[in-house]
């Protein structure tokens, strides 16, 4: 069955506003990493988090395999940084399973 | 810095037909490799990893096969395509070891099986 469920599958922000994208993991994952898909349709790691938290500018990335979740939140939100946001999890050895995605729209 | 280059860009074939995708990695010896694959609208998905020259592991089973026949090249084919495997595939890399697996994913190549 479905081992990542990520939500929204898609969120409006406003310019200067925040929020946050979340999977949720239906077994212990071992890491999760945080990808934007660029105009072409391949991804850019945005972060890979073990445990605890990462955060790079305006993105901040949270990962408790304890309780099976991840966070992506948003701060500050740019007209940039519209697109789709996937998680993906490793269940163990080398497999990653990734999320649906989440389509971002920030307005002016 | 390492580099990744996947080829062809898109792909436009025939019910019945053979395919060949390969990948390149440049800039790091033994990485390990993935292949990828995003039905439109779908999620994507896992299909091979391989983590060491002619060494493939199977994840999804779509009648594809891959193959690792250097240790930067990543190849998948299959000898009769599916209008089922249309799609987005994509080549990813991450360094060798479980501790840190950050994939880096190539271009992607869009195939069309009509």
């Amino acid at each position: 069955g479905d081992q990542v469920e990520q939500s929204p599958s898609a969120l409006s922000l406003h310019e200067g506003t925040g929020s946050a994208l979340r999977c949720n993991f239906t077994t212990t994952m071992r890491a999760v990493q945080w990808f934007r898909k660029n105009s072409r349709g391949s991804l850019i790691n945005l972060f890979y988090l073990a445990s605890g938290t990462k955060e790079n500018g305006r993105l901040k990335s949270a990962f408790d395999s304890k309780e099976r979740y991840s966070t992506l939140h948003i701060r500050d939100a740019q007209l940039e940084d519209s697109g789709t946001y996937f998680c993906a999890a490793e269940t163990g050895g080398y497999k990653v399973v990734f999320g649906s995605g989440t389509r971002l729209l920030v307005s002016p | 810095a390492q580099t990744i280059h996947q080829w062809p860009v898109a792909e436009i074939k025939a019910v019945g037909s053979p395919l060949s995708l390969g990948c390149t990695i440049k800039g790091k010896s033994s990485p390990n490799l993935y292949w990828y694959w995003q039905a439109t609208g779908g999620t994507l998905q896992q299909l091979f990893y391989s983590i060491t020259v002619g060494q493939v592991e199977s994840v999804v089973q779509l009648n594809l096969s891959a193959s690792r026949p250097k240790d930067d090249q990543f190849i998948l084919s299959t000898e009769k395509l599916l209008l089922s495997h249309s799609g987005f595939y994509l080549c990813a890399w991450s360094l060798g070891g479980r501790s840190q697996n950050t994939l880096y994913f190539g271009a992607g190549t869009r195939l069309s099986v009509l």
